[in-house]
């Protein structure tokens, strides 16, 4: 069954720990994402990765690391300079980037910072 | 960059009545427009999309409309059903290779039963 895992789905942690997101995909997709999403909202981009060890910014990364050492596997780092990190997280592939390609989503991870 | 609005935040129907959704942007060059269609708890699904060499799109109960001129493009649900309740997001995106989704901060469409 083929599709996007991110775990956990519920996620807690105090103020100054970094934290670990972590998305997997078995769609043999290049690309991948990560976004995040506020209440009232709309989606907006983290980082990406066209291909294995190569990742760009995106419109807010400021506060978060990513690494890309496999096709299947696009882990999110929220740091502890990330000054606002309770939101909704969700992991996205496709099987290149531009708009030729259709964005899979995951079904997110929603991490609480106390 | 580009800026995708989209207005209202909210939308209420009677089942069996039509929706529409309507989002505006910014960049004429964008040539790539998404719906998103998000269940409570869930990731974000693509329901249509349509490029900018068309004006029109339909599957099924759902269509989507492209005014370039305007710049704004909108989403029709025909005969809404309570499982189309869900947020409802649009997009935008420029071409070529490395460009990007933006999105509209969505819409929380509600059918009554």
């Amino acid at each position: 069954d083929g599709g996007i895992t991110q775990s956990p789905k519920y996620l807690f942690r105090k103020e100054g720990q970094n934290v670990t997101l972590s998305c997997e995909q078995n769609l043999n997709h290049d690309a991948m994402y990560w976004y995040r999403q506020d209440p009232g909202q709309g989606l907006r981009l983290i980082y990406y990765s066209q291909i294995v060890n190569d990742f760009q910014k995106g419109d807010i990364a400021e506060g978060y690391s990513v690494s890309r050492e496999k096709k299947e596997s696009f882990p999110l780092t929220v740091t502890s300079a990330q000054k606002n990190p309770t939101a909704f997280y969700l992991c996205a592939s496709s099987f290149g980037t531009g708009p030729t390609y259709e964005q899979y989503f995951g079904p997110g991870t929603r991490l609480t910072v106390t | 960059g580009e800026n995708v609005e989209q207005h209202p935040s909210t939308l209420s129907v009677q089942e069996g009545d039509s929706a529409v959704i309507k989002c505006t942007y910014s960049d004429s060059a964008s040539n790539y427009f998404p719906w998103y269609k998000q269940e409570l708890g869930k990731g974000p699904q693509l329901i249509i999309d349509i490029r900018s060499n068309v004006g029109e799109k339909k599957d099924q109960r759902i269509a989507v409309t492209l005014n370039k001129t305007a710049k704004h493009f909108s989403l029709h649900i025909t005969e809404t059903q309570p499982e189309d309740s869900a947020v409802y997001f649009c997009a935008a995106s420029m071409p070529g290779a490395n460009s990007k989704l933006t999105f509209g901060k969505g819409i929380t469409l509600s059918v009554r039963p």
